[in-house]
């Protein structure tokens, strides 16, 4: 069964700080890897991961898949207080196209 | 260019009772797909489909549920005969035809919260 495991479940940090959420994964028919963002609502897209290696970037926002290691990271630099949410991992997989999630990571930005 | 759209944003329903969740895909999406969120927990893949076709209904139990998604029309969760447990939120997304080794992202809509009383 494929497996999805986030680090850490949850974390505060002070406005300003630079933070790294993990993911890891096993899965059998490996696709690409997908960040969401969820506040109150819907889960919001960040990136896809298909390489190994290549850096996205979006702003503030980075991360990086590594295969060989099974996990990626996502990078938030200077975080505001606008950036607490639950960060979900998706794996894609197999023919269907289904996402498996993890139970995210819960970050609080504090003044 | 909307988003995905899902309606209601909140029902609520008696036990026994039927509930219907609708979507409609972002504009040029052909591929919708219901996920389950129950509380405190992450998503979970219910049904994949395309225009008038189920192509993976893995996640869905197997009594109850069902889904569809009419050549013209929103894609429609129905859940008949509801139960407590049925309380979650459902979110519904959407993507491009996903073709040989090319995969798409998935874009979510707002989803529904189904409270069973």
């Amino acid at each position: 069964e494929d497996k999805v495991v986030q680090s850490p479940l949850s974390l505060v940090v002070h406005e300003g700080d630079t933070v790294t959420l993990n993911c890891s994964y096993e899965v059998t028919n490996f696709r690409s890897l997908l960040w969401y963002k969820q506040e109150k609502k819907a889960p919001t897209f960040l990136f896809m991961l298909t390489s190994s290696g290549i850096e996205k970037k979006s702003g503030r926002l980075s991360s990086i898949l590594d295969k060989k290691e099974l996990f990626s990271i996502l990078n938030i630099t200077a975080t505001q207080t606008g950036d607490s949410a639950v960060y979900l991992c998706a794996l894609n997989t197999g023919t269907a196209s289904k996402l498996t999630f993890g139970t995210g990571t819960r970050l609080q930005v504090t003044l | 260019n909307a988003g995905v759209m899902q309606n209601p944003r909140h029902l609520v329903r008696r036990r026994g009772q039927e509930a219907r969740l609708r979507c409609s895909p972002m504009k040029g999406h052909s591929h919708v797909y219901w996920y389950r969120q129950l509380p405190e927990e992450g998503l979970k893949f219910m049904v994949y489909l395309q225009k008038e076709n189920i192509i993976d209904e893995s996640g869905m139990p197997k009594e109850r549920f069902s889904a569809e998604f009419p050549k013209e029309g929103p894609s429609i969760l129905r859940i008949q005969q509801v139960v407590r447990g049925d309380s979650a939120a459902y979110f519904c997304a959407s993507s491009l035809q996903p073709g040989g080794a090319r995969t798409y992202e998935q874009y979510f809509g707002p989803g529904t919260r189904l409270t069973v009383t």
